[in-house]
């Protein structure tokens, strides 16, 4: 598969506890995205990256998420001390260069966080 | 600040019937407006899509028409069919920016 990989699909953890995601965009795209998706809304912008650089972060986002793209790969998502109101579907996506013709954003399947 | 208004909120049509859902932005600089299919349980997937530059485009049974001077951008799909049903979302963005979604339509395609 050749699309957006995003790893674990899901996790419960408990209130308090730190949660890692990872995504793996396509291979030659060097934009990457992470949205949030609560049940019945559209995504939430929450950063994003040109390849290793986090260009932008949404002033709604707490200080307890923090996201890397240390390589200019694969991105990480960590939230710390997660919250009931964190349980959502975490949506990865990535985007060709500057330049290209193409300007979709391709979805990877998302991590579904459960928080109890 | 960047918004996205997206109507209606759920829309039901026979099937061979059109569906045309309508959406506004803010942010006059926007220039880049997707379209994207939601399923339950899966990933948004891109359905069409059309930049500031072009009016209107069309892919088989899929429209997408865009008003700039209104900010206003509609998608029109003809003689739908019940795989059409799911929910569909607008969104806005700046050249290779961040996405702006609107709410969501969850269309329902009757046999």
């Amino acid at each position: 598969d050749t699309g957006v990989s995003q790893d674990p699909r899901h996790k419960i953890t408990k209130r308090g506890q730190n949660v890692t995601f990872r995504c793996d965009p396509i291979s030659e795209h060097n934009r990457l995205y992470w949205y949030r998706q609560t049940l019945g809304q559209g995504p939430e912008f929450l950063t994003y990256f040109q390849n290793e650089a986090q260009l932008e972060k949404s002033r709604l986002l707490s200080d307890r998420f923090s996201a890397e793209r240390p390589k200019g790969s694969f991105s990480t998502l960590e939230i710390q001390r997660t919250e009931q109101g964190d349980s959502a579907m975490y949506l990865c996506a990535s985007r060709g260069a500057i330049g290209t013709a193409d300007y979709e954003q391709y979805f990877g399947p998302g991590t579904r966080l459960t928080v109890t | 600040g960047e918004n996205v208004e997206q109507h209606p909120s759920t829309l039901s049509v026979q099937e061979g019937d059109s569906a045309v859902i309508k959406c506004t932005y803010s942010d006059s600089a926007s220039n880049y407006f997707p379209w994207y299919k939601q399923e339950l349980g899966k990933r948004p997937q891109l359905i069409i899509d059309i930049r500031s530059n072009v009016g209107e485009k069309k892919d088989q049974r899929i429209a997408v028409t865009l008003n700039k001077t209104a900010k206003h951008f509609s998608l029109h799909i003809t003689e739908t069919q019940p795989e059409d049903s799911a929910v569909y979302f607008c969104a806005a963005s700046k050249d290779w920016g961040k996405l702006i979604f609107g709410q969501g339509t969850e269309l329902s395609v009757k046999p």
